[in-house]
């Protein structure tokens, strides 16, 4: 299992304010990804990051920004955070690109109040 | 847009039951993987199949892959408490420059002691 930590795990926060998840690897994996996970939507793409600097859209990254400047850090900022935007978030990690296995952070639940 | 739908939706068994879950597709893919996620937690990978027909075990799980690659079964046989979770399936496209995995919603299981 690839060495994937989220931080912070659990975040209640108010509606409009900026927030940021952390994730970290340990690895040395080349592409991670930011998802959200809903009930009825399953797992949808944010962002993903194919190296340091190099970023692109998923398909649901309104209202979300990444920044990579570390190979093993991948931030996700909410840039004023939104009701729709309580979910559950998950990083992910892996060393072939966007098709092949990946390996899971354990999420952070956010809560926008 | 390429779909993958699982089903059921919610399982819910005694110990010692066997079942099956799928996963289907009008899509072809070039590989499927399977994934169980426990509450609380991240998707860990189970499996990955590559080939049509292709059938792999791990202990008591028994995971195919249809000869066209648009569907997969996975069985699981005497089921145990500890099998209890969210399996989820995700397929790699089999064709694009930039194949992005597409994911099943889940079926969720719960096996009674």
């Amino acid at each position: 299992d690839a060495g994937i930590t989220q931080s912070p795990r659990h975040k209640v926060t108010e509606t409009g304010t900026p927030v940021t998840l952390r994730c970290h690897q340990t690895e040395n994996h080349r592409y991670m990804y930011w998802y959200r996970q809903d009930p009825g939507h399953g797992l949808r793409l944010i962002h993903y990051s194919y190296g340091v600097k190099d970023t692109d859209k998923g398909e649901v990254s309104d209202g979300y920004s990444v920044s990579r400047s570390k190979t093993e850090d991948f931030l996700l900022t909410l840039e004023s955070a939104t009701s729709s935007q309580t979910s559950v978030y998950f990083c992910a990690t892996n060393d072939r690109g966007q098709g092949y296995e990946q390996y899971f952070g354990p999420g952070t639940r956010l809560t926008v109040t | 847009t390429q779909l993958l739908e699982q089903s059921p939706q919610f399982l819910s068994i005694q110990e010692g039951e066997n079942l099956t879950v799928y996963c289907n597709s009008s899509s072809v893919f070039s590989s499927l993987q399977w994934y169980r996620q426990e509450p609380g937690e991240g998707p860990v990978l189970l499996v990955t199949v590559v080939t049509g027909g292709e059938v792999k075990k791990l202990k008591r799980l028994t995971f195919q892959f249809g000869d066209a690659r648009k569907d997969s079964s996975l069985h699981i046989t005497a089921a145990q408490p500890g099998d209890t979770g969210l399996y989820l399936c995700a397929g790699c496209p089999n064709a694009g420059n930039n194949r992005k995995l597409i994911w099943g919603l889940g079926t969720s299981l719960a096996v009674n002691p």
